[in-house]
């Protein structure tokens, strides 16, 4: 059964440091979603691709954080520099078709990340 | 500003008796609501959904009811397994962007 695949699943960093995070979606899935979650919250969008293009990047922090999805395929997370309060799961998720709204997203087993 | 409720952090629920879990929504806009399931060190896996043209959707042990008036839905579990164990999530879709709710541990006890 085709997953989406992240890593790495755990990341330990110092504050200022740089870190990145890899997701490799489900074959043929044209959207790509990079969610953060909080320790006892739901996940929140930080930004979405369709294909290689930025369709809502809304939420993302973006004095320190970017994300690409050069050739519509897989994507990176970046955080430069890390600040303690980033420390989450870091969630990517796939679907199907393009910017449906009734699309069932698939999710990867996550980066779980500490800022120190 | 929480879009997607859900009130009760956590459930415990003998074996073989059924799990009642509750999703409260604001926004009107919301047409579809999905339930998403979430094991420690894993992501979420999609359980079920619901349109808003419906009021019930059932696959095997699983039921979602949608009350729009109230702008509520539910997820039932029957009989609840050790293995239902796990964190759910409520999911509603408005545009192109899902929101999720806080999620609820439920305990399925043997």
């Amino acid at each position: 059964e085709a997953e989406v695949a992240q890593s790495p699943r755990y990341k330990i960093t110092e504050k200022s440091q740089a870190v990145a995070f890899w997701c490799d979606p489900i074959s043929g899935h044209a959207t790509l979603y990079w969610y953060r979650q909080i320790l006892g919250q739901g996940p929140e969008l930080l930004v979405q691709f369709q294909d290689e293009s930025v369709v809502d990047d809304s939420q993302l922090p973006k004095d320190r954080f970017s994300a690409e999805r050069l050739k519509g395929v897989d994507s990176t997370l970046k955080i430069q520099p890390a600040e303690l309060g980033d420390s989450a799961m870091y969630l990517c998720a796939s679907s199907f078709h393009r910017t449906s709204r009734r699309e069932t997203q698939y999710f990867g087993p996550g980066t779980r990340l500490l800022v120190l | 500003d929480q879009q997607v409720k859900q009130n009760s952090p956590s459930l415990s629920v003998q074996e073989g008796r059924i799990s009642i879990l509750n999703c409260d929504y604001t926004n009107s806009m919301f047409d579809y609501f999905l339930w998403y399931k979430k094991y420690p060190a894993e992501g979420p896996t999609f359980l079920i959904s619901i349109s808003s043209i419906k009021d019930k959707n059932e696959d095997g042990r699983f039921t979602v009811f949608l009350n729009k008036s109230a702008k509520h839905l539910s997820l039932h579990i029957v009989p609840s397994q050790p293995g239902d164990s796990a964190v759910y999530f409520c999911a509603a879709s408005g545009g192109n962007k899902l929101v999720f709710g806080a999620g609820t541990i439920l305990r399925v006890k043997s």
